[in-house]
């Protein structure tokens, strides 16, 4: 079966740096995604890796390794604002996204 | 921009009920997707359409049926609605052809089945 996995819950203090990880075991592989999502809110797009490597995005960076079928996020200087889940998602060999169950980021001042 | 449009925001629904939830975009995106959200848990796929006229199921489509008949809308119908309903429903879309194009959500609806 095809499988996402994120930790349920993470705590980092406010100005540090916290980095959330993402293992997949999937049928095929077209792509992987971050999306934050604010409670009572829709997902919102952070990122998008095909290729291994870093890329970085202001605060927010996303690694994606294909070989390793592992990803992370890394966010800086962290802002209470950034208290949210955070979703990793890969797109398969039939481009259908498989979802994780999200990872509760809980910021502290 | 109005985007990714999906009413209604709230509803209860008692045992057996039907109800529509409606879905528009207004971006020109031929993919168009149902989610549905538990608590804490991942986005799991009802149905999908790539384009006016064609529908597909999705992981979990039992209960709900879908339509595409323009591009700009695909509502998801309830029949018969059930307590294992109760989540918060995700319209979404995405154009064709770019794999890594960003998929735009609906701001959710919340639906209560009693």
């Amino acid at each position: 079966g095809q499988n996402i996995d994120q930790p349920t819950e993470m705590t980092a203090t406010e100005g540090a740096i916290v980095q959330i990880n993402c293992t997949y075991q999937t049928s095929g592989f077209n792509g992987l995604f971050w999306y934050q999502q604010h409670a009572g809110e829709a997902p919102t797009f952070l990122s998008y890796n095909v290729l291994d490597g870093l890329e970085e995005k202001g605060r927010f960076s996303s690694f994606l390794s294909r070989s390793k079928g592992y990803s992370y996020l890394l966010l800086k200087e962290l802002q209470m604002k950034d208290s949210a889940s955070y979703l990793c998602a890969v797109k398969d060999s039939n481009y259908q996204l498989i979802w994780g169950a999200g990872t509760k980021l809980i910021i502290k001042p | 921009n109005a985007g990714v449009t999906q009413t209604p925001k709230f509803r209860i629904l008692k045992i057996g009920q039907s109800m529509t939830l409606q879905c528009t975009q207004d971006m020109n995106h031929n993919y168009m997707y149902w989610y549905r959200q538990d608590p804490g848990m991942g986005l799991k796929l009802i149905y999908y359409s790539v384009g006016a006229g064609i529908t597909d199921k999705g992981e979990v489509p039992n209960g709900y049926n879908v339509s595409r008949s323009t591009t700009e809308d695909f509502p998801l119908r309830l029949e018969l609605a059930a307590p294992s309903q109760t989540s918060v429903y995700f319209c979404a879309s995405q154009i064709l052809g770019d794999s890594g194009n960003t998929i735009y959500f609906g701001e959710g609806s919340w639906l209560t089945v009693v």
